[in-house]
């Protein structure tokens, strides 16, 4: 079975633009969560999504927004983007929302 | 507040040495999990183990083991002779619970292991 995956790859925007992450989680798997991972840190949550509905936000301010589709993927939106936000986005998807989070490859944004 | 310290930033063995992780939390939660993750160069987080925090027996899988201790509040990761293969990000992370009845992970900064060959 696939895994989960994202795209694009890699992306690079400058500061003020905006950006869409994708994320496809692994067939069956109903609960996507994103999160944030800096150079040497680790990863920082963003947002949980269940049957559509966000269940989850973690500290990051309203320029961060997603959604989840009816067939379960995700979409990860920052508006006017700042240098601080260059990292690896990470999607990761579970069973149900309290089973275990299995990771994509990530997405690594790059803002200049 | 949830916290997982992992105090080891980079360790160096050489190949077929043994190695511990160590993983220290902090939870208000009275059930909880506990994982550990690898992040090699392609960036991808590995799932490597799931622990709940009512069940503290240790757990070996292949080379890996595990040891879990709650009085101590701690979940270190072994490995047994070690590879190169072996060389990654290691990362413990921590559930915490939600109002909304689901679980957010909060992770330690990662532990950079390096198996000299």
């Amino acid at each position: 079975d696939a895994g989960v995956t994202q795209s694009p790859t890699h992306l690079i925007k400058t500061r003020g633009q905006h950006v869409t992450l994708r994320c496809s989680p692994i067939s069956g798997h109903k609960s996507v969560s994103w999160y944030q991972q800096v150079l040497g840190q680790g990863p920082q949550f963003i947002f949980q999504y269940y049957e559509k509905e966000e269940r989850g936000r973690g500290n990051f301010p309203d320029r961060f927004s997603a959604r989840q589709f009816p067939n379960y993927s995700s979409e990860l939106n920052v508006n006017a983007l700042l240098l601080g936000d260059s990292a690896l986005y990470l999607c990761a998807s579970s069973l149900e929302v309290r089973d275990t989070q299995y990771f994509g490859p990530g997405t690594r944004l790059t803002v200049l | 507040a949830q916290k997982v310290t992992q105090a080891q930033t980079e360790i160096s063995v050489v190949e077929k040495e043994d190695v511990t992780l160590d993983c220290v939390y902090e939870t208000r939660d009275t059930t909880y999990y506990l994982f550990w993750y690898k992040q090699p160069p392609s960036g991808e987080l590995v799932f490597l183990i799931r622990r709940n925090s009512f069940d503290e027996q240790n757990e070996i899988s292949g080379r890996y083991s595990w040891n879990f201790q709650k009085s101590t509040s701690s979940f270190n990761f072994t490995i047994t002779a070690s590879q190169v293969v072996d060389s990654a990000v290691y990362f413990c992370a921590l559930s915490e619970a939600l109002i909304s009845g689901t679980y957010k992970y909060i992770f330690g900064t990662g532990t950079r292991l390096k198996v000299l060959a």
